[in-house]
């Protein structure tokens, strides 16, 4: 079964630009859909966004203006940035893979808690 | 966006017994060209990732015990427990996937033992 990991600095300042990268174990990044999603403490789920092998990618909206993703299938990475970022972007961040039917989330990685603060 | 809502927030059920969550969204999210219901329920644990449950609103994914059972269509979906166990303990999230623009959640149902 594929296997995701995050990973990225677990800090990041105010107005600064949030990295993360997942790496894909098990598996390839060819032919899937990868996902980002976030969930502050406590809260409940966001869905960030999602990137096709070939680097398509759509966002959810509210994000959009600030949320870039790509994908290294060389490297069976795939990663995201969040620009401009404040204390509102503090969450576990999740990267996701679709199930091979487009229906839901089924395989997910650990999640990696990014805090943003000074 | 689809808004998704889910009801109740939390329940307390005894083992054994069946815990039903509702979740309602603002829009259909069925396809007639399909005859299939986007709709996800997750199952996510303390300090654990959701791990999917159901798709295409009835659908077990794979190691999915039979006591989960999803049903509804259109607008109006359940997740059933028929008989709950101490490992169910979790919140539960149903997730539209309809909308190729942004997939959006419930805000969760919180399942305990009374």
């Amino acid at each position: 079964q594929v296997q995701l990991q995050e990973s990225g600095p677990g800090l990041v300042k105010p107005s600064e630009t949030l990295s993360l990268t997942c790496t894909v174990s098990g598996g390839s990044t060819s032919s899937y859909y990868w996902n980002w999603i976030r969930q502050p403490a406590g809260k409940g789920l966001e869905w960030i966004g999602r990137i096709y092998t070939d680097g398509r990618t759509t966002y959810n909206p509210s994000l959009k203006s600030r949320v870039t993703m790509s994908v290294d299938t060389s490297k069976n990475q795939f990663s995201l940035k969040v620009t401009s970022v404040t204390a509102a972007d503090t969450a576990i961040y999740y990267c996701a893979r679709d199930h091979p039917e487009g229906a839901g989330w089924e395989d997910w990685g650990q999640g990696t808690l990014v805090t943003v603060s000074s | 966006d689809i808004v998704m809502t889910q009801s109740p927030d939390s329940l307390a059920v005894s083992l054994g017994e069946r815990a039903t969550i509702n979740c309602k969204s603002s829009q259909s999210i069925s396809y007639s060209s399909n005859n299939k219901d986007y709709l996800a329920w997750y199952q996510q644990k303390p300090g654990q990732p959701p791990k999917l449950l159901i798709y295409w609103a009835s659908t077990r994914a794979s190691g999915v015990p039979d006591r989960f059972s999803g049903s509804g269509s259109g607008t109006d979906f359940t997740l059933t427990i028929s008989s709950l166990q101490a490992e169910d303990v979790a919140v539960y999230y149903c997730q539209q996937y309809y909308s190729t623009l942004s997939a959006t959640f419930g805000q969760g149902t919180k399942v305990e033992i009374k």
